[in-house]
């Protein structure tokens, strides 16, 4: 069965500093990769999804970029924090199948700069 | 623009309680709705996806129904461990593979 880790599971970090958060997927190949964010009092938002090594869109502008080094490993990444980066990052990976096109969800990093 | 719109934000309910949650979408075409549900601090686990008006969909004390303007989770006797976050998203044709999430209700059932 499909297996999906993210880590840290929670970070404190101060403005400015730089940021690497980490998702993997075990028990798939070649998976479509997502970053979502949940802010306070917000919706799920959709940052960054890829569709193969090296691959990557971006939905929104901001200072996070993501990259995808290896076809299981999905990074997102920051060279300065801001404030407004606070939040709970969700790692989702794609599963198709017949009839079915669904999204699974990591179990999240929380992240709160100060 | 896409818009998915969950109500109530909040709902208590008593053990036994039967109700329903409601998830209204704006959508340019629709290519499915999916519910889940998240608890505190947790990822969302997903629940359910619906592809097309008149769908249903069962599990457990949990029934999704679909329309062509929103879709309803139904909770039949809930009990305590139900309590949670539940999120509803849509799938359309103009985002791709993109999930547009509502903001969620969170149901509190007591004993």
């Amino acid at each position: 069965s499909q297996t999906i880790h993210q880590w840290p599971a929670t970070l404190v970090q101060p403005v400015g500093s730089p940021l690497s958060l980490e998702c993997t997927v075990e028990g798939t190949s070649n998976p479509n990769l997502y970053w979502y964010r949940q802010a306070a009092g917000r919706g799920l938002q959709l940052l960054f999804y890829s569709v193969g090594i090296g691959q990557i869109s971006s939905e929104v502008p901001q200072n996070l970029s993501a990259s995808r080094p290896q076809d299981r490993q999905f990074i997102l990444s920051s060279k300065k924090l801001l404030l407004s980066d606070s939040g709970f990052y969700l790692c989702a990976w794609r599963a198709l199948g017949q009839g079915t096109d669904t999204q699974y969800f990591g179990p999240g990093t929380r992240l709160t700069v100060l | 623009e896409d818009q998915v719109t969950q109500s109530p934000e909040a709902l208590r309910l008593q053990e036994g309680e039967s109700s329903s949650l409601n998830c209204s979408y704006t959508v340019s075409g629709l290519r499915g709705l999916f519910w889940y549900r998240q608890d505190p601090g947790k990822g969302p686990e997903f629940l359910f996806t619906l592809y097309s008006a008149g769908e249903e969909k069962e599990k457990e004390r949990l029934k999704a129904t679909l329309t062509k303007k929103e879709s309803f989770l139904h909770i039949t006797a809930p009990k305590p461990e139900d309590s949670a976050t539940y999120l509803c998203a849509v799938q359309t044709i103009q985002a791709g593979t993109a999930l547009i999430f509502g903001k969620g209700t969170t149901l509190s059932v007591s004993s």
